[in-house]
């Protein structure tokens, strides 16, 4: 089985100011891990993904994540938050031993403010 | 480039009426292709998946069926609508392997 958590309903940050939107995951096996972005009404866009290697990824738009197995985290970052990146984050889990769907978190609104 | 289309982008049906949502993908072979269905702006529920023309995984049961007759098309299908099936409907493929997925801009559909 495989699950994941966005503890976090809404992110508020000021424009400028570094953001961490959080996301905890659980699997059997050792994982894949990613991060979307959605805009208003739009479909979801991909950010970045852990599938192995350096525990720090770089994505789109200047957005990064950390992988932490011990903590068994993915918390996505940004060291100055734009009034853009305001969105709707999802974080999502797929167990590499499974082939099968990924599970995604129920999400993370954030909003940056001038 | 891999372009994902669907459509209608808006769709206002009564009960009781039949659905098809359509989506195509292009420049790629053989995608592993999703529905999912996203309630209230917020979490994703996969509804069906498929690896290949003629093979579905459903998630969840309902009212709704899907078919891939094509490489690169799916199908969302119910013959009779609930008040319930209302929501934002998207399609997303990935790569063989099941990796990072790519959506659709998705249907608004609206059962009155």
């Amino acid at each position: 089985a495989q699950s994941v958590a966005q503890p976090e309903d809404q992110v508020n940050v000021a424009e400028g100011n570094p953001l961490t939107v959080k996301c905890t995951y659980s699997v059997s096996g050792n994982p894949y891990l990613f991060w979307y972005v959605q805009y208003p009404n739009r479909g979801l866009q991909f950010l970045l993904k852990y599938i192995t290697g350096d525990n720090l990824v770089k994505g789109s738009y200047g957005f990064e994540a950390e992988f932490n197995k011990s903590q068994t985290s993915f918390h996505l970052k940004k060291p100055s938050a734009l009034v853009s990146d305001s969105a709707l984050y999802f974080c999502a889990v797929r167990d590499m031993n499974w082939i099968g769907k990924s599970t995604f978190g129920d999400g993370t609104t954030l909003t940056v403010k001038p | 480039s891999q372009t994902i289309h669907q459509w209608p982008a808006t769709l206002v049906q009564p009960v009781g009426s039949p659905l098809s949502l359509e989506c195509t993908v292009e420049g790629t072979s053989n995608p592993n292709l999703y529905w999912y269905r996203q309630a209230a702006g917020r979490g994703l529920q996969l509804l069906f998946y498929s690896v290949g023309i003629g093979q579905i995984s459903s998630e969840v049961p309902q009212n709704l069926s899907a078919s891939r007759p094509q490489d690169r098309q799916f199908i969302l299908s119910s013959k009779k609508l609930l008040l319930s099936d209302s929501g934002f409907y998207l399609c997303a493929w990935s790569k063989e392997g099941f990796y990072e997925q790519y959506f659709g801009p998705g249907t608004r559909l609206t059962v009155t």
